[in-house]
């Protein structure tokens, strides 16, 4: 049973460009939470997701940024007009159902780097 | 924001127990205590979690007060590949972890 899987791993963009990163959830997992860590800082929610919803958008920024997560396919978190300030790891994680008594399993991340 | 409360930073001895301190004094009852780690900026690491009753895995034990307002994380037998950001995180309403600063464990020889 595949982990989360996030890709690219690695993302260079230049200044205006968009990045779209994803996350392919665990298998039966239906639960998608994204997490931003800027460099020697914390991780910081910024949005959860249920399959073709958006449940909690709480820690987005409210411009550039946004998510979804179809209904086939990974999920998708897209920055659009990317500014240095955006250089960071972006961490996916998903959990197979809503419940505070279940754990969610985190990808290895993209770092995104805006040139 | 983060409900918890950690020390910044903790050394142990490799071979030796790791007995990671957490307080979450405000915790509500039906709020979870979740344990994870990031080693060298990887993603988190899930490690244990618990609601009252002290928990054990292969990983780890989890032991909480009886009051739930503080809990201890403890690694047996901690190796230098322990060395990471240990979280302690209260699962708030909605399903969200909440992340805060962690506590920096650095095992040595």
């Amino acid at each position: 049973n595949a982990g989360v899987m996030q890709n690219p791993r690695h993302l260079v963009r230049r200044r205006g460009q968009e990045a779209r990163l994803r996350c392919s959830p665990m298998k039966g997992h239906s639960h998608v939470y994204w997490y931003r860590q800027l460099p020697e800082e914390g991780l910081k929610f910024m949005v959860y997701l249920q399959k073709e919803n958006i449940i909690d958008e709480s820690g987005m920024p409210k411009e550039r940024f946004s998510a979804e997560f179809p209904k086939e396919g990974p999920s998708i978190l897209r920055i659009q007009q990317v500014v240095r300030g955006d250089s960071a790891a972006y961490f996916c994680a998903s959990s197979p159902q809503l419940s505070m008594n279940t754990e969610a399993f985190f990808g290895q991340g993209t770092r995104l780097t805006v040139v | 924001d983060a409900k918890t409360t950690q020390p910044t930073s903790m050394d142990c001895a490799e071979g030796r127990a790791a007995n990671l301190p957490c307080n979450h004094s405000t915790i509500s009852g039906n709020e979870y205590v979740y344990w994870y780690r990031q080693i060298h900026s990887q993603g988190p690491q899930y490690i244990i979690h618990g609601l009252k009753n002290n928990e054990t895995n292969e990983m780890a034990s989890l032991i909480i007060t009886e009051d739930r307002k503080s809990s201890t994380l403890i690694l047996p037998h901690a190796t230098l590949r322990d060395t990471a950001v240990y979280y302690c995180i209260v699962r708030v309403d909605g399903n969200k972890l909440v992340f805060g600063a962690g506590t920096i464990l650095r095992v040595k020889s």
